[in-house]
């Protein structure tokens, strides 16, 4: 498809268990976003990727929450030790670099709901 | 202080009226991006309309149109003739710095729009 794709669609794990979330972005799409939507916080920005690299990291709410992306392409989050407030949709973005015109529009993925019991 | 304010956490209207969805933002930065996304029941976000902080017009796509009035900080999203397909949550985000930036989106905490047949 054409879109940007996350797997798994539901995750349920144990607290202190590790999880790794999945997102493929549009093809050509170099930037990459990781938001996290949960009911008492509403939607907050993790971190954000240029190609492989990650210019802006400050949305991460511990050293529990890790991500990386490869060959400019899928992106995978990883929390470790997973606690209950970990509990929440992770939403993946992506978008293409505009050049002074454009408006750099994101394109969501259908999200990954973690619940951590 | 909040971003992005959103002060109505719930709205009715009236299938085929039409309502204003209001949003107010707050930022130094002298380019930036504002956002509507719609998230049905489904959990998608769907991209709805833009007003950069230098579009001398308001935006309009279809049925949606963004009354941006600069010097209120204020971004409200208008939907004419209200369709059921339309009741959603609705959120505004704004994007802080250019657009070839890739910046973050910062998110209000949403209006749900409910429309009545």
């Amino acid at each position: 498809g054409a879109g940007v794709s996350q797997s798994p669609s539901n995750k349920v794990t144990e607290k202190g268990k590790d999880v790794e979330l999945r997102c493929d972005p549009i093809s050509g799409h170099t930037a990459l976003y990781w938001y996290r939507q949960s009911l008492g916080q509403g939607l907050e920005f993790l971190i954000y990727f240029q190609g492989n690299s990650a210019p802006d990291k400050s949305g991460l709410p511990s050293d529990r929450f890790s991500a990386e992306r490869t060959g400019g392409s899928v992106s995978t989050l990883t929390i470790q030790r997973t606690q209950q407030e970990d509990s929440a949709v992770y939403l993946c973005a992506s978008s293409s670099r505009t050049s002074g015109s454009g408006y750099n529009e994101q394109f969501f993925g259908p999200g990954t709901r973690l619940t951590v019991l | 202080a909040q971003k992005i304010t959103q002060t109505q956490p719930g709205m009715f209207v009236q299938e085929k009226e039409a309502v204003t969805l209001d949003c107010t933002y707050d930022t130094s930065d002298p380019s930036y991006g504002l956002f509507w996304y719609k998230q049905p029941s489904s959990g998608e976000m769907i991209f709805l309309i833009y007003q950069g902080s230098y579009d001398q017009q308001n935006a309009t796509e279809g049925r949606y149109s963004l009354n941006f009035q600069k010097a209120r900080k204020s971004a409200n999203l208008v939907i004419s003739a209200s369709q059921l397909g339309d009741s959603a949550m609705y959120f505004c985000a704004m994007r802080e710095g250019a657009a070839e930036y890739g910046n973050k989106l910062v998110f209000g905490a949403g209006t749900i729009l409910r429309v009545k047949s």
